[in-house]
Order: C-alpha cells, then sequence, then structure tokens
C-alpha cells in the first residue's frame, strides 16, 4: 500500500527567507502524481504545485518549487521569499487513478 | 466559477444523535469525494462518487455512515447515531473528468462537527 510521510509536524521561517518542508513516500508503481496543498485556518485544501511523475524536469509555481527525486521516492517544496500569507498547514499528497493519499502535514509559521 | 459549497461550516451535536452533510460540486464534476479530516491529520477518503454510482466506499463504516448522490450533482453524508470519535472535519470535493491520469481535485471548507 501507498505511504505519504511528512516528518517535520512543524516549522518556522523568517518573513523573505526560504524553507523547504520534506516529503517522502512509498509506491511501487511508476506513473502517478505528488501534489503539495495548503490549507490555511479557513480550512480550504489549495493546490499548490503538482508533479508527474514520469517528469523528470521539477516543478515551478512562482515562489513554490519542488524537489522530485523518484529513485529516493522524495518530493519536497520549497517556498522561496515567504510570506505571512504562506502561513499553513501543508500536505503532501500521492496520486493514483483518483485517489489521494495525504501526508499528516506540516505547519509552517511565518516569523514578521 | 463558484467553488464546492458545504454546509453547514459548523456542527455541534450530542452522541447517539444523527447529523447530516451536504455537498454542492462545481458544476459539471461528474465526480465528487468525501473525506474525513481528523485533527492533525491528511484527509481520508470516505466515499468516491462517479455521477450518481459510488465507485470507492471501501472505506466508509457502513454500520453508521451513509451518503447519496441521486442526480448526479449534490451529495448528502449521514451519521446515524453518531459518536465521539467522530468529531472531525468533513470535506467534500469534486474534479472534472474521468478516464485521465489524474483528476485536480477542488476542496470545499469542510464541516467541522463536533460530537459531545
Amino acid at each position: 500500500a501507498q505511504t505519504v510521510t511528512q516528518s517535520q509536524p512543524e516549522m518556522s521561517v523568517q518573513e523573505a527567507e526560504t524553507v523547504t518542508l520534506s516529503c517522502t513516500y512509498d509506491t511501487s508503481e511508476s506513473d502517478y502524481y505528488l501534489f503539495w496543498y495548503k490549507q490555511p485556518p479557513s480550512r480550504q485544501m489549495i493546490l499548490v504545485i503538482r508533479q508527474e511523475a514520469y517528469k523528470q524536469q521539477n516543478a515551478t509555481e512562482n515562489r513554490f518549487s519542488v524537489n522530485f527525486q523518484k529513485a529516493a521516492k522524495s518530493f519536497s517544496l520549497k517556498i522561496s521569499d515567504s510570506q505571512l500569507g504562506d502561513a499553513a498547514m501543508y500536505f503532501c499528497a500521492y496520486i493514483r487513478d483518483d485517489k489521494i493519499i495525504f501526508g499528516k502535514g506540516t505547519r509552517l509559521h511565518i516569523l514578521p | 466559477e463558484a467553488g464546492v459549497v458545504q454546509s453547514p461550516r459548523y456542527k455541534i451535536i450530542e452522541k447517539k444523535q444523527p447529523v447530516a452533510f451536504w455537498c454542492n460540486p462545481i458544476s459539471g464534476h461528474n465526480t465528487l469525494y468525501w473525506y474525513r479530516q481528523n485533527l492533525g491529520q491528511g484527509p481520508e477518503l470516505l466515499i468516491r462518487y462517479e455521477n450518481e454510482e459510488a465507485v470507492d466506499d471501501s472505506q466508509l463504516p457502513k454500520d453508521r455512515f451513509s451518503a447519496e448522490r441521486l442526480k448526479g450533482v449534490d451529495s448528502t453524508l449521514k451519521i446515524q447515531p453518531a459518536e465521539l470519535g467522530d468529531s472531525a472535519v468533513y470535506l467534500c470535493a469534486s474534479s472534472p473528468k474521468r478516464g485521465v491520469s489524474y483528476n485536480e481535485q477542488f476542496f470545499g471548507p469542510g464541516t467541522r462537527l463536533t460530537v459531545l
């Protein structure tokens, strides 16, 4: 069975600095997708960035980028120039055939 | 375009009482999901619908939970009777199409249930 592990329950970063959130997963499949979702206090899950497993190039969305290491089954999220609005829970998710498996999340604090 | 709508946002009930949650997905989205999110955890799938058909309900505790999506649009999730351990956030999500490698899921704001 697939699993997703986020080993950092909480992290803090100074505003304008860079922070990296870690995620590892376990699967025997070769074709799948990996997502990072953000969940602010409003509880609405918001897609931050996605990565197709068949693509070697790391995905980038403005200040958000990933380091996807398929062989190591690692999928970390880097947030550059952190802003106060980035404070939230971040969930790493594995997706295959419409089924999402979420990690337990990392709570990110932004220090002004 | 309106997002996924859920109601109520909050619900407090006593144990053994019934409770129902409602979800209206994004217009045109065929697939609808119900998730439960316990405190400090990621969401876990309860049931997935393709139109009005429940195609994955393997994680739904069928002794007390039920769900329906009669016309393939909005959906209701019910718990009867509720137990203390059912306190959680219940999230609804929808996605636009099937038959592709992945479907981006759009989430609603959730219903926070507290069972006393």
